[in-house]
């Protein structure tokens, strides 16, 4: 169907490690896609997000890379810390023409960092 | 400054009644999203206001589920005749004015409503 979802339901790295989180998405509509950090508790944490126009993206310690070819995303973080334990959404923000602005997550992808 | 406020951090009642979630939006930001979240789920899409008027309701499960932002600030969601099935965290998120259809929405911490 036309979801988002991810390839790992859990990610275990070293700390320091770089961490690389996947997601794939089957709307080729989509035109904007964003990554979320969600702690125990809280609601979602924007991270980065990126525009179809784009294929690559950066951020302090994090870059996300869109390839529309094989409807694939990525989410990388750089010498990953304790405190980016959490779980990661990827979401897509499909461009119905209706102006309909409602975000489509994944299930996630729990990121645990090993000391 | 403040982010996205949302009331009660949890509820608690009986399957049958009626319950009143509250959104308090960046001061701002003119979009305004709930969504629901069940546990070892992202959130699922359920209505999306710009200003007072709800520009999007199709992710509204049914008609017991109703939310109003009457002066396009402050939102509530109500479900009423609730049942197990809606126990779930309810999150709130809006976004700032923009000519760009796409803004990143920035979401409160949610109310965790429980159905006896």
């Amino acid at each position: 169907g036309e979801s988002v979802g991810l390839h790992l339901p859990t990610l275990s790295v070293q700390e320091g490690d770089n961490s690389i989180i996947n997601c794939a998405y089957s709307n080729s509509a989509s035109d904007y896609f964003i990554w979320y950090k969600q702690e125990s508790g809280k609601g979602p944490q924007f991270i980065i997000d990126i525009r179809s126009n784009m294929d690559k993206r950066q951020g302090q310690r994090v870059t996300v890379l869109l390839n529309k070819t094989v409807k694939h995303l990525s989410l990388q973080i750089a010498a990953t810390q304790p405190g980016d334990s959490a779980v990661y959404f990827c979401a897509e923000n499909i461009n119905s023409g209706g102006g309909a602005d409602g975000l489509t997550f994944g299930k996630g992808t729990h990121l645990i960092i090993q000391p | 400054g403040a982010g996205v406020s949302q009331t009660p951090s949890n509820k608690v009642t009986e399957k049958g009644k009626y319950v009143e979630l509250r959104c308090d939006p960046i001061s701002g930001h003119t979009a305004l999203y709930w969504y629901r979240q069940s546990l070892g789920q992202g959130p699922e899409f359920l209505i999306y206001f710009q200003g007072t008027g709800a520009a999007d309701d199709s992710g509204l499960p049914n008609d017991r589920f109703f939310a109003v932002r009457p002066e396009g600030s402050v939102s509530t969601l109500k479900i009423q005749r609730t049942e197990r099935g809606d126990s779930a965290v309810y999150l709130c998120a809006s976004s700032p004015p923009s000519s760009s259809r796409n803004q990143p929405q920035h979401f409160g911490d949610g109310t965790r409503l429980s159905i006896l």
